[in-house]
């Protein structure tokens, strides 16, 4: 069974520090994603990478970067946390399945970010 | 701009209802739309999924309806039972990006007892 493993699951932080959100997979997927969710917004990607050091924008990236040095590991960085970027933040991997596929994503169980 | 237009954004149903979630989408080079499952405290899980070269799907309880010409699909969910209670989202992949996954907004379910 996939497991997707996120190293906190509740994070306070302040304004203006830089935060770190940790993801872990254990399957060997070739693509991890961060997506944040909010009431009403649903599920937004952040940034999504498809190899070691590989990384693309998703839909909100602005505020964050992320960092893939190892392939079961993948990283979302707050370099200044603001209060409108308390949300869960959900990381998510997925097999490379070929042209034309796309295998299940594998959540983890998400990280509740407050940021005051 | 939402591409995939999810309804409704919530759902209340008695046990043994059958409750239907709709998507709607624009789209035409889409070739994939699957349903996950979130419960509370939980990220989503993949539910079903199917393309648009077949009209139905079923996998137990669990059934996706796809209109091609409407630009159409949606879950029915037969029997509802109290551990359907959840978030349902319906997604799409368009044939250009396979890494990629358009998402509806969420309906949330409760079943009642």
């Amino acid at each position: 069974d996939v497991k997707v493993t996120q190293s906190s699951r509740y994070l306070v932080k302040r304004t203006g520090e830089k935060v770190f959100l940790e993801c872990v997979q254990d399957m060997d997927h070739e693509n991890m994603f961060w997506y944040r969710q909010d009431p009403g917004l649903g599920l937004r990607l952040i940034y999504f990478s498809y190899d070691v050091k590989m990384k693309e924008k998703g839909d909100i990236p602005e505020g964050y970067s992320v960092s893939r040095e190892k392939k079961e590991r993948f990283s979302l960085i707050l370099e200044s946390a603001s209060t409108n970027q308390t949300s869960m933040y959900l990381c998510a991997s997925s097999l490379w399945a070929g042209q034309g596929a796309l295998s299940p994503l594998h959540f983890g169980n998400g990280t509740r970010l407050t940021v005051t | 701009q939402q591409q995939v237009k999810q309804s409704p954004q919530s759902l209340i149903v008695q046990k043994g209802g059958i409750p239907i979630i709709n998507c709607a989408y624009e789209n035409t080079a889409f070739d994939y739309f699957p349903w996950y499952q979130q419960f509370p405290g939980k990220g989503p899980a993949l539910l079903i999924a199917i393309r648009p070269d077949v009209s139905e799907k079923k996998e137990g309880r669990f059934t996706i309806s796809f209109n091609k010409s409407a630009k159409q699909f949606s879950l029915h969910i037969m029997d509802s039972q109290p551990g359907d209670s959840a978030t349902y989202f319906c997604a799409a992949k368009n044939a250009g990006n396979n890494r990629k996954l358009i998402w509806g907004l969420g309906t949330s379910l409760a079943v009642n007892p």
